[in-house]
């Protein structure tokens, strides 16, 4: 079975600082890993991928994440927080033959002027 | 193009009445899943469609809920005899899987479900 854990369901941060929103997960194999975003009454929109490709995945909207098997953890950050990234971030996992997506409970992320 | 769509976006009913909702995938989009967001329990699957195959339904609370997926193409998802428990937001995804590789999938905007 998969899991994803977010640690945080609340993270704040000023403008211009960095963000960092964890997320660590368990799979039996390698894992295809996703971070989305979703803002006030909208879907969720995908930020990045991690496909067994390169470790650092770069994403829209100047977001990254570190694959790092050895911690199982697929952070994301971005060097400097903008008013706009105020939303909640979900870390997903998919894997096994199995493509459904298995989410964590989500970080809310405040962007402190 | 267009992305997924559902209807309604809002939907209010009565505990013990069944409710319909609906999603349009993005065209030429083989799988489509559903998923519910509640506050208590977080984002979770429902069920999988993938072309013409059995669809995954593991996700799937309870058999108070059903999923049908017509002609490869839009789906409905059926609660019966709503219960409180069953408010939530339910979301739509398609992608287009091919030889196993897990692309990437778009979600709707959601229908927002409140059972009173």
């Amino acid at each position: 079975a998969q899991s994803v854990t977010q640690l945080g369901s609340h993270v704040s941060v000023s403008e211009g600082a960095l963000v960092l929103l964890r997320c660590n997960y368990s799979s039996s194999v390698p894992p295809y890993l996703f971070w989305y975003v979703q803002y006030p009454n909208q879907g969720l929109q995908l930020l990045l991928k991690y496909t067994s490709a390169a470790t650092l995945v770069k994403g829209i909207n100047g977001f990254e994440a570190e694959f790092k098997k050895s911690e199982t953890s697929f952070h994301l950050t971005k060097p400097s927080a903008h008013m706009s990234d105020a939303a909640e971030y979900f870390c997903a996992v998919s894997g096994a033959g199995s493509y459904q997506l298995t989410f964590g409970k989500g970080t809310k992320l405040s962007v402190i002027p | 193009g267009a992305g997924v769509s559902q209807s309604p976006s809002n939907k209010v009913t009565e505990k013990g009445k069944d409710v319909e909702l609906r999603c349009d995938p993005i065209s030429g989009h083989t799988a489509l899943y559903w998923y519910r967001q509640s506050l208590g329990q977080g984002l979770e699957f429902l069920i999988y469609f993938q072309g013409n195959s059995a669809p995954d339904k593991s996700g799937l609370p309870s058999d108070r809920f059903s999923a049908e997926r017509t002609g490869g193409s839009v789906s409905t998802l059926t609660i019966q005899r709503t219960q409180q428990e069953d408010s939530a937001v339910y979301l739509c995804a398609s992608s287009q899987n091919i030889g196993g590789v897990q692309e990437t999938q778009y979600f709707g905007p959601g229908t927002r479900l409140l059972v009173l």
